[in-house]
């Protein structure tokens, strides 16, 4: 089992919608989560950190629940501009490694 | 500008022959990592330093080398020694271990 699993999609949804995402972790012990954004052939960039609290950046939620195990990355009133992989990020608690999920691909229609 | 740039954005690698990658960061981080992505997968660690002139072993080092001379730089070689090292690779840097880290705009790396 990966230690940060993800559904790869693809999700297809038209501009306007609401999409979520989860991403579930097997290290209980893993402290740092994040969710990271890449566009095809580019680098990851930080998209937001994720706090047991949840947060929210604009239009971006995310959340976790260290009960269950997983992350969750909501978009809503999506844009074309969303369209990305977005990739979710544990940090291991015993050596600082960014532990990724292979991502999920979101494309935005018009 | 502050940032982490990579050199060069494409390489092209013959049979046998070692090359090496070029990562710089103006950040003042202490802690940096490289990473190799291949098509589907996630981003896999190779090395990492969490201060000059110490490094340690990530998940897939065979066959790469680093150093960590200056705080600022941290090259990677990919020596002859692996056998497939057709991939996106890319750098990053955190201030410290454990932190957020944030990635250069990587190298990709071909084979002739």
């Amino acid at each position: 089992r990966k230690e940060v699993e993800q559904d790869p999609g693809p999700f297809n949804v038209p501009e306007g919608a609401t999409v979520a995402f989860n991403c579930t972790y097997s290290n209980s012990a893993s402290q740092s989560f994040f969710w990271y954004r890449q566009d095809c052939r580019k680098e990851p960039k930080l998209l937001m950190s994720v706090y047991s609290s949840g947060n929210e950046d604009g239009r971006f939620t995310a959340q976790l629940n260290r009960a269950s195990q997983y992350i969750s990355l909501l978009i809503r009133d999506s844009k074309l501009s969303d369209s990305a992989t977005y990739l979710c990020v544990s940090i291991s608690s015993n050596t600082g490694k960014l532990i990724f999920g292979q991502g999920t691909t979101l494309q935005v229609k018009p | 500008d502050g940032g982490i740039t990579q050199s060069p954005k494409y390489l092209f690698r013959k049979e046998g022959q070692n090359v090496t990658l070029s990562c710089e960061q103006n950040l003042n981080h202490d802690a940096m990592y490289w990473y190799r992505q291949d098509p589907g997968q996630g981003l896999r660690l190779i090395y990492y330093s969490q201060i000059v002139n110490d490094f340690q072993k990530g998940d897939i080092a065979e066959g790469y080398s680093v150093s960590r001379e200056k705080k600022e730089s941290f090259p990677l070689t990919v020596t002859s020694a692996q056998k497939n090292p057709t991939a996106f690779y890319l750098c990053a840097s955190s201030i410290q271990r454990f932190e957020t880290q944030y990635f250069g705009p990587g190298t990709r790396l071909l084979v002739l």
